[in-house]
């Protein structure tokens, strides 16, 4: 078993252009939660997918949306990306009480 | 809206210490609570998942408890290692798989 996988591990990109960060959840986990993690934060909830639908949101504006495809998989887009969007992102996924992490995509915006 | 603060921020002790990490959520009503380790600029590992209905937890040397009537979960670390330095986070969720994360404790063990 692989775990929850992420790609790409890091990721340089100018303000004002667009990322897709990408996650594969740990097998047979159908629940996937994306987060964004500031440096020397902790991690803050952007939203989750269950069932290829958005079940929960935080409070992130919608320059940040998602998707997730019939394997469970899912994809994080944002626009016109700002300095502030600078971060760790974790995709987290689950099933029954535990959630797994994977090692995170580190987006820098220059 | 839930709250979760990790006392202290940072720590330093000399390698075999016993030592006590702080968890405090200010709504008691939680499904469960999760302690994660994090190594610097890595994902998140989880460590230790208490239920609302548990009162601790432990692996090895490591031993969770949850106080939910007060709001407080605190993470005892037995005979420390340089290799348990890392942040340590805790997390609760109202039982969606949404976490809600502390800012973390950044652990040194000095050998």
């Amino acid at each position: 078993d692989a775990g929850v996988t992420q790609s790409p591990t890091h990721l340089i990109k100018t303000r004002g252009q667009q990322v897709t960060l990408r996650c594969s959840p740990k097998s047979g986990h159908d629940t996937v939660s994306w987060y964004q993690q500031a440096l020397g934060q902790g991690p803050q909830f952007i939203f989750q997918y269950y069932e290829e639908e958005e079940r929960q949101r935080g409070n992130f504006p919608d320059r940040f949306s998602g998707h997730q495809f019939p394997n469970y998989s899912s994809e994080l887009n944002v626009n016109a990306l700002l300095l502030g969007d600078s971060a760790l992102y974790l995709c987290a996924s689950s099933s029954q009480e535990l959630a797994f992490f994977g090692q995170g995509t580190r987006l820098t915006v220059v | 809206k839930q709250e979760v603060t990790q006392i202290p921020a940072a720590l330093s002790v000399p390698e075999g210490e016993n030592l006590v990490l702080n968890c405090s959520f200010t709504d008691s009503a939680i499904y469960n609570l999760q302690w994660f380790r994090q190594d610097p600029g890595k994902g998140l590992t989880s460590l230790l998942l208490i239920q609302s209905s548990q009162r601790e937890q432990t692996s090895g040397r490591l031993n969770a408890s949850l106080d939910k009537s007060s709001g407080r979960s605190t993470l005892y670390i037995a005979a420390s290692q340089p290799g348990d330095s890392a942040t340590y986070l805790c997390a609760v969720t109202s039982g969606t798989y949404k976490y809600i994360f502390g800012t973390g404790t950044r652990l040194k063990v000095l050998a």
